[in-house]
This record gives structure tokens, C-alpha cells and sequence, in this order.
């Protein structure tokens, strides 16, 4: 059984630009949520999917970011118009169903200059 | 709302013994507990639901106590491997995002 994987582990960008980020969950986990992590911070919440349908979106997600699970297998992290704040590390984890663990992913660093 | 961590780090001997608090302003359905080492994913250690349940596995344990919406990690004779950063996770209903903590900063010296 593999765990969360995602992709890229390493992104650098201009500002400005647009990125792309991918995490496949563990095999039948129905619920993926995203979540962002700063220098020194704990991971704060950005949304969670269970299956395709996005159920919550925190204040931090602002319109430049986009998430997308299509048939409810992998997951998809879009952010427009990159900046400069936008330098993170972003998590995925994923779970199956209430009171369960959630397993995280290795995460993708972007550093945005 | 964040839960708040304490102490915000430690240092401690091989052998010594920590705890490390996690408290809330919010009712809690569950506490979740994670060790971080730099550049890594959270790593799960334990989840305690409300009931005042205490867990443990090896020499790392931890509690719930619901009515003070207050969670303790307990690390006993700690090893080089403990070091990292622990952060706790709340839940205020099943299934809910977590909210982590600013974390608490583990070093085990020899």
C-alpha cells in the first residue's frame, strides 16, 4: 500500500505565473484536503474534497486558487497569478471516512520569486 | 481558532521525559497529534476523542481531558529519534478539517 504521493516536490517560479499541483491519495481514501504550511507554522486548512465534491473552502483560499477532484481520485492545486506570499510548502493528506486518521503527503515546496 | 501549544520548545538529555499541552478555546470532537522532522511530512502519532480517553503506544502517550478542551502528549524516556516538531491537530465535529497548533520544538541531545 503506498502512501500520499504528490507532485512536484519542488517548484520555483516568477511571480506572476501560474502552477499546478498533484496528490494522489492513498487507494480508496474518499476524503483529500489540502492544506498550506509556512517557515516555523503549523499546516493551515485551504479545502477538502470527499470523493469529487469540494465541501469547504477556508477565507485563505482566495479566487486565484482552484482545487479539482475529478472522479474523486487525485487531486489537483492551481494558484494564478503567483506572489510572492504565495511561497509555501502545501500539504495533502487524505482519509477514509469520519474519525480517521489523516495520512499527509510529502508536500510541494514553491518558492515564488 | 488555533489551539495554543506549550512550551514552544524544549530541550532535553536522552532518557528525559516531556509533555507537551494543547489547549483550545473551542468545544473539541477529537485531538490528533503529529511529529514533523524539518523538511518532511507530518508523521501521525495518535488521535484522542472526546471522552477523556488516554492513548499510548511504546513510551509515548497522551490524554484528553474534554471538559478543560485540553490535550497532553507525554514523551518518557525520549530518544535521539523524538526530536522534531509536534503539532497538535483539533477537530471540532467528525470529519471537519484540522486546526493545528503553532507547534511545540523537540530536541533530544545525546
Amino acid at each position: 500500500d503506498t502512501g500520499v504521493s504528490q507532485d512536484p516536490r519542488h517548484k520555483i517560479t516568477k511571480r506572476g505565473q501560474n502552477v499546478t499541483f498533484r496528490c494522489d491519495p492513498i487507494s480508496e481514501h474518499n476524503r483529500l484536503y489540502w492544506y498550506r504550511q509556512t517557515l516555523g507554522q503549523g499546516p493551515e486548512f485551504l479545502t477538502y474534497f470527499q470523493n469529487e465534491a469540494q465541501l469547504e473552502k477556508s477565507r485563505l483560499l482566495s479566487d486565484r486558487f482552484s482545487a479539482e477532484r475529478p472522479k474523486g481520485s487525485f487531486s489537483t492545486l492551481e494558484i494564478q497569478r503567483t506572489e510572492q506570499g504565495d511561497s509555501a510548502m502545501y500539504l495533502c493528506a487524505s482519509t477514509w471516512g469520519f474519525q480517521e486518521t489523516q495520512y499527509f503527503g510529502p508536500g510541494t515546496r514553491l518558492l515564488v520569486l | 481558532q488555533q489551539p495554543v501549544q506549550s512550551p514552544q520548545a524544549v530541550i532535553l538529555r536522552e532518557g528525559e521525559d516531556a509533555v507537551i499541552n494543547c489547549s483550545s478555546s473551542k468545544a473539541l470532537y477529537s485531538v490528533h497529534w503529529y511529529r514533523q522532522k524539518h523538511g518532511e511530512a507530518p508523521v501521525f502519532l495518535m488521535i484522542l476523542l472526546k471522552g477523556g480517553e488516554q492513548k499510548g503506544h511504546d513510551k509515548i502517550s497522551a490524554s484528553f481531558n474534554e471538559k478543560k478542551q485540553q490535550s497532553s502528549l507525554y514523551l518518557t524516556a525520549s530518544q535521539l529519534s523524538y526530536s522534531g516538531t509536534y503539532f497538535c491537530g483539533t477537530e471540532s465535529n467528525a470529519g471537519n478539517m484540522l486546526t493545528f497548533g503553532g507547534g511545540t520544538r523537540l530536541m533530544v541531545k545525546p
